[in-house]
Order: structure tokens, then sequence, then C-alpha cells
């Protein structure tokens, strides 16, 4: 099992709250991402980070923002939560080399009524 | 459009019979990777294929790579029923930004 972590593991909340999604991964490794999942469905890159200080938005467009102040911690913020936002979240990790395998957290579930 | 597609979208199966997933993925690739997905859980790493290989094995799984028809497949022999999970494609290529582009997944169900 690759070391990251996501906080919390489930999360209902209510509209218009603004919520923080907590991803720490303790490898090292420069690169980090979050990917939006619905059920079943395809994974859809939201945010990628390449280094400390270095975010760029992904595929799918996103109300989330994120932030990389040091190299072990990725977190998501929604400002203003929506029942759109209801989701699976997932975040994940590489090294330094492109192309190579991420490693993946559990993911939060998120449920915005 | 999605990068990787597959097919077929779901699979049921009996244990101990092999079972095949296909990719088909759309410009042209650095590699190529499998992961698997237990039901709300992340995804894990199964096995990499790199655009100049063909096949590749790894215990029970077979990748093979086609690069000419833009497609992988993932072969996994004797199932267990422990295998039920989804899979899915992932792409790595140099188009724009780096980073993989997951195709739609596979839902794979293994009845004991």
């Amino acid at each position: 099992e690759a070391d990251i972590y996501q906080t919390p593991r489930y999360l209902v909340i209510g509209t218009g709250k603004k919520i923080t999604l907590e991803c720490s991964q303790t490898m090292g490794h420069d690169k980090m991402y979050w990917y939006q999942q619905d059920p079943g469905m395809e994974l859809h890159l939201i945010h990628y980070s390449y280094g400390v200080n270095s975010t760029e938005k992904g595929d799918l467009s996103s109300e989330s923002t994120v932030s990389r102040i040091r190299t072990e911690h990725f977190p998501l913020t929604l400002e203003s939560a929506r029942p759109s936002h209801t989701s699976q979240y997932l975040c994940a990790s590489s090294g330094a080399a492109w192309g190579v395998p991420l490693h993946f957290g559990n993911g939060t579930r998120l449920t915005v009524t | 459009s999605q990068q990787g597609e597959e097919d077929p979208q779901a699979l049921s199966i009996q244990e101990g019979e092999n079972a095949t997933m296909n990719c088909s993925y759309k410009t042209s690739i650095n590699n190529l990777q499998w992961y698997r997905q237990n039901s709300g859980r992340g995804l894990v790493h199964l096995i990499l294929i790199r655009s100049n290989e063909r096949e590749k094995h790894s215990g029970r799984l077979r990748v093979t790579l086609d690069t000419s028809k833009k497609s992988s497949s993932l072969l996994i022999t004797a199932s267990r029923a422990a295998d039920t999970a989804s899979y899915f494609c992932a792409t790595d290529t140099d188009t724009g930004r780096r980073a993989l582009t997951f195709g739609s997944g596979t839902r794979l169900q293994v009845q004991p």
C-alpha cells in the first residue's frame, strides 16, 4: 500500500459551506493530482501540481482550488459547496520521472445536501 | 472526449475463467497503464507497458499493446472472486500537460 492519505473519508455537508479535503503523502513525491470520479464512472483530472508552489487546472472545470505549500501536502478547497459537487475525490502522487505509475489515496466521498 | 475507452463496460464470469478487457485510445502514447479499483477505494497500479513493447506479463495478468490500432488488452487468467473490481486503463502522452488520462473502466464480477 502506498503512503498517501486522504481525510475525511466521508463528508456530508450543507449547501454553501466551505470545505477542505486533505491529502498528504510521505513518499516525497514531486507530483500530486486530484481526480473527480462519480460512482462507477471514469476519472476526471481537476488539479495537478509538479512541485511546491506549482498548481494547474486539469481537464474538468472545477470550482475548487488547491495549494502546494509543502511537498507532502495538497489540499483541495471548495469555497461554497453545491449539490453538483457531490462526488468522490481521489488524490494521487507520483515520483519525479514522467509517466510513472500513480499512487492513490482511498478517496473522500463528498455529499452536499 | 476521453483518450481511453474501455470495452466491455461490464463483464461477469465464473471463477476459473479468463477475463479480457480492451482499451482504445486516440493519440500517440509514451506508455499505457492498467489500474484496479475495489468498490469505494482508490486505484491500485497493476502493470505498465511502454509504447515500444507489445506484450507484458505479471503473475496472472497479461497485457498487450497494438500501437497501430491504438488499443490494449488486459487478460486475467484463472480468475478468482477476489478479482471482482473495476479495471481502468490510463495513457501517458506527450500532448499538453503530462498527467495520466483514464478510460471509462470495465466492471468485472467474478462469480464464485
